[in-house]
């Protein structure tokens, strides 16, 4: 079935810095990738997900890159501020509702 | 705005006791979801429905059933609570081929 590993584990980076999170998925025919934001109490939310035809999404300060030859996707953060603080959970699917996840990534940006 | 909700945010049971997760939908979405979330190993999807009446294995069953009797509500049961059941509980519903909603978790303890 498939897997999801993703490193690191915590990143703690300063204001401004940039933040980057890999994920890599073992099945080829997976073609959905979600990210989700959990910040400390809540809720698990999407922010921003791409699909196998696109190398590339891009939304304000968040990107997302899929290389499908390497079976890796990252999330790109720039410009990071405090309220980027949380942890960020990449998933993977094929043409089903049914999302692996990763372990996930404790972010710290430091003011 | 979708609004998952779940019974309880948090719940202690004893060792053996039948535990009842309710979560409920108000967006006519036609899946939903339990996961567990434990440190260190991200969500794991637990059991999933595609309609009424229909459940789905996820990766760790084992311990757990459900029950969807009505779209909006999907239930999870531990049959005999162990302490190794004790974590965070997530639903979550969609629209097929789209975003998964998350409710707000219910932590578990068993004792």
């Amino acid at each position: 079935g498939e897997n999801v590993e993703q490193h690191p584990s915590t990143l703690s980076v300063q204001e401004g810095d940039s933040a980057v999170i890999k994920c890599t998925y073992s099945d080829s025919a997976s073609n959905y990738f979600p990210w989700y934001k959990q910040e400390l109490g809540k809720r698990p939310q999407l922010i921003i997900d791409i699909r196998s035809n696109v190398g590339e999404k891009k939304d304000q300060r968040i990107a997302v890159t899929l290389n499908k030859t390497a079976k890796h996707f990252s999330l790109h953060i720039t410009e990071t501020q405090p309220e980027d603080s949380a942890v960020y959970f990449c998933a993977a699917s094929y043409n089903t509702d049914k999302l692996i996840f990763g372990t996930g990534t404790r972010l710290q940006v430091f003011p | 705005d979708v609004k998952v909700t779940q019974s309880s945010r948090y719940l202690v049971k004893r060792t053996g006791e039948k535990v009842f997760l309710e979560c409920v939908q108000d967006m006519d979405h036609e899946n939903m979801f339990w996961y567990r979330q434990d440190p260190g190993l991200g969500l794991r999807l637990i059991y999933f429905s595609y309609d009424v009446k229909m459940k789905e294995k996820g990766d760790i069953p084992e311990g757990y059933s459900v029950s969807r009797e009505k779209k909006e509500r999907f239930s999870l049961i531990l049959e005999s609570a162990s302490t190794n059941q004790t974590s965070m509980y997530l639903c979550a519903s969609s629209l097929r081929w789209d975003e998964q909603y998350f409710g707000p978790g219910t932590r578990l303890t068993v004792t």
